[in-house]
């Protein structure tokens, strides 16, 4: 029982191409999150997602969009991939009366060429 | 005012010894500060938490120590043994703010 899953794994690209990240809980949390971990292992928050809506984005560039079709899914699309968006990226849920407890997937290892 | 100061950045410890990781935070509006193991290939995932209105939590080898007046806290792994070798972030949010910030994180090694 996978309580926070994220496909793919990994994931290998060349620069300009796009690419998406899936994410799903099966916690029945409310709250959903991106993060992006740098090489020196800097955990970043990206987005914030309460019951589908978007409530927090960090200043992230508009090449990425997440989407939320239902609170149990996330997805992340990365439009026009640079260098520098080589990261872990990370999908995390936590429920509605303890936000602050993050229960976070096994990431998703992204290298731009 | 939103960061979340962490050291030290490496740590290497005898098998049996205490592992001690400090952090420390500016804005006081965070009140509840929690803290990440995560080992390589894997996410985060919760250990420990402590909110302000306690001085120290304890759960098993690992204790919270927290001095609210300066704004500072830090994990104490006591008996450290090689299974604990891993990073570990502080990190800090305020109730109902959906945003946890998050120190730079330790790795932690436990020499056998």
């Amino acid at each position: 029982d996978t309580a926070v899953s994220q496909t793919p794994k990994y994931l290998v690209t060349q620069m300009g191409n796009d690419k998406s990240i899936k994410c799903e809980q099966n916690l029945g949390h409310d709250t959903m999150y991106w993060y992006k971990q740098d090489s020196k292992k800097f955990l970043k928050i990206m987005f914030s997602y309460n019951n589908k809506e978007l409530i927090i984005n960090e200043t992230v560039p508009n090449r990425f969009s997440p989407k939320s079709p239902d609170k149990a899914h996330l997805n992340l699309h990365i439009n026009s991939l640079e260098l520098g968006d080589s990261a872990v990226y990370f999908c995390a849920s936590s429920p509605i009366d303890r936000q602050e407890t993050q229960y976070f997937g096994p990431g998703t290892r992204l290298l731009v060429l | 005012q939103q960061q979340v100061k962490q050291s030290p950045q490496s740590l290497i410890v005898q098998k049996g010894g205490i592992s001690i990781i400090n952090c420390a935070y500016e804005n006081t509006a965070f009140d509840y500060f929690p803290w990440y193991q995560q080992f390589p290939g894997k996410g985060p995932a919760l250990l420990i938490a402590i909110r302000p209105d306690v001085s120290e939590k304890k759960e098993g080898r690992f204790t919270i120590s927290f001095n609210k007046s300066a704004k500072q806290f830090s994990l104490h792994i006591m008996d450290s043994q090689p299974g604990d070798s891993a990073t570990y972030f502080c990190a800090a949010s305020r109730s109902g703010g959906f945003k946890t910030i998050f120190g730079a994180g330790t790795r932690l090694f436990v020499k056998a």
